[in-house]
């Protein structure tokens, strides 16, 4: 099963890009890459998941380079609201056992 | 959207009684999950289910048990409730067929052991 590091925590301001980048170097053929957010009191939500290079959706983008040992999330511009916890998932099929590592608490300064 | 819905958001219960923990999803997903989450230990899986009455240990199963008599349902049992139980109980479910499945959590149940 892939284990995942990432940083503990990160502080940025305001409208600042945050990149949050997650290693992974045992991951497996058919896993893929999910990261999630997670506010206080509340379970954690999907934000983007990925294969490999470079994902994009309406929130975040997930840079996956060839080797597929990390993984770099990374929030445009970001704000208050988006101070909570990101955690990198690597799984896939019928794994079962998907383990999430310790996560990154961002903090977003005014 | 996918609910997952939890069916206790906060418990008190006393040292040694017999607790259940309710999830019931809407999706028809396969796979459900129980987690614990503890200050500085992250998300930690307890056991996990990828079929009707199928489970498999997670990385924490000591003091717990499971059951999913129903496709949309899986409870946590704490046979004998400890204070070293005291925590954030977060279910979830995810379909279970395809390579990099999306997990839905529920809102999480606090359960307080004293």
């Amino acid at each position: 099963l892939a284990k995942t590091t990432q940083p503990i925590s990160m502080d940025s301001y305001e409208g600042q890009e945050v990149n949050i980048t997650c290693s992974h170097n045992n991951i497996a053929t058919n896993d893929y890459i999910t990261w999630y957010q997670q506010f206080p009191s509340q379970g954690p939500r999907f934000i983007i998941q990925g294969y490999k290079t470079k994902v994009t959706n309406e929130v975040a983008s997930l840079f996956i380079p060839a080797d597929r040992k990390s993984s770099t999330l990374s929030l445009p511009r970001v704000s208050l609201s988006d101070t909570a916890v990101y955690y990198c998932l690597v799984g896939g099929r019928r794994t079962g056992k998907l383990i999430f590592g310790q996560g990154t608490t961002l903090q977003v300064k005014p | 959207d996918v609910k997952v819905t939890q069916s206790s958001r906060y418990l008190v219960k006393r040292t040694g009684e017999k607790v259940f923990l309710e999830c019931v999803q809407d999706m028809d997903h396969e796979n459900m999950f129980w987690y614990r989450q503890d200050p500085g230990l992250g998300l930690r899986l307890i056991y996990f289910s990828y079929d009707v009455k199928m489970k498999e240990k997670g990385d924490i199963p000591e003091g717990y048990s499971v059951s999913r008599e129903k496709k949309e349902r899986f409870s946590l049992i704490l046979e004998s409730a400890s204070t070293n139980q005291t925590s954030m109980y977060l279910c979830a479910s995810s379909p279970g067929s395809v390579s990099g499945n999306t997990i839905y959590f529920g809102e999480g149940s606090w359960l307080t052991v004293v």
